[in-house]
């Protein structure tokens, strides 16, 4: 069975930019999440659906972030517009019960 | 507000000896926690994990005690090796259908030969 997969691996933008970040879940997996990772701020949750409904959105993360499950199999997060402070991995998750499976993230850097 | 602490930040043991990874938490309506370690360049994937039913939970050379009077968990790695060399996260959910994990900062262990 494929993993959850990311793409792009890397993915650099000028301060202003759109970005968007791609996921495909594990195959059946009802649950999506993405997170975010930093050395300094851990693993903060952006979105959690399930089902395609957005069961929780990020408090902090409200304003320039949004995700979205165009069908089961396909989530992307756009990241508008993107600052020097978003630089970071962005975890993409997959889960049909309390395991959480991270695809291999996106490293994105706002210069 | 951080809802789940770790601690130490970072540790180092030799190889052989027992590393101890601390966590603890202020929710009381948490009631599973998974540790998810995570090796460099690669993404976390989970360990080991317990309910509050029990205080002890092993696999192995990992063991989690848990007490839920304090809200203090601990993993204990005995006979430490270098490749147990990673970030090791404590996480935290309230269970029932919502599948939402809260993570710890982490603990990076490095165990030297």
């Amino acid at each position: 069975d494929a993993g959850v997969t990311q793409t792009p691996r890397h993915e650099v933008a000028e301060k202003g930019q759109t970005i968007i970040l791609k996921c495909e879940p594990v195959s059946g997996h009802n649950d999506l999440f993405w997170y975010r990772q930093t050395k300094i701020q851990g693993l903060e949750l952006l979105s959690y659906f399930r089902s395609k409904s957005l069961m929780e959105d990020g408090g902090a993360f409200k304003d320039r972030f949004k995700a979205e499950m165009l069908n089961s199999s396909f989530s992307t997060l756009k990241i508008q517009p993107t600052e020097p402070k978003d630089s970071a991995v962005y975890l993409c998750a997959s889960s049909l019960r309390e395991t959480l499976y991270f695809g291999s993230g996106t490293r994105l850097t706002v210069l | 507000q951080q809802q789940v602490r770790q601690s130490p930040q970072s540790l180092t043991v030799w190889e052989g000896e027992t590393a101890i990874l601390n966590c603890s938490y202020e929710d009381s309506t948490f009631d599973y926690f998974p540790w998810y370690w995570q090796f460099p360049r690669e993404s976390p994937a989970l360990l080991i994990a317990i309910r509050p039913v029990s205080n002890k939970k092993e696999d192995g050379r990992f063991t989690i005690f848990f007490n839920k009077r304090e809200k203090k968990l601990s993993l204990h790695i005995t006979d430490s090796q270098p490749g147990d060399s990673a970030t090791y996260f404590c996480a935290a959910n309230s269970g029932g259908s919502n599948y939402k994990l809260t993570f710890g900062k982490g603990t990076l262990l490095t165990v030297t030969p």
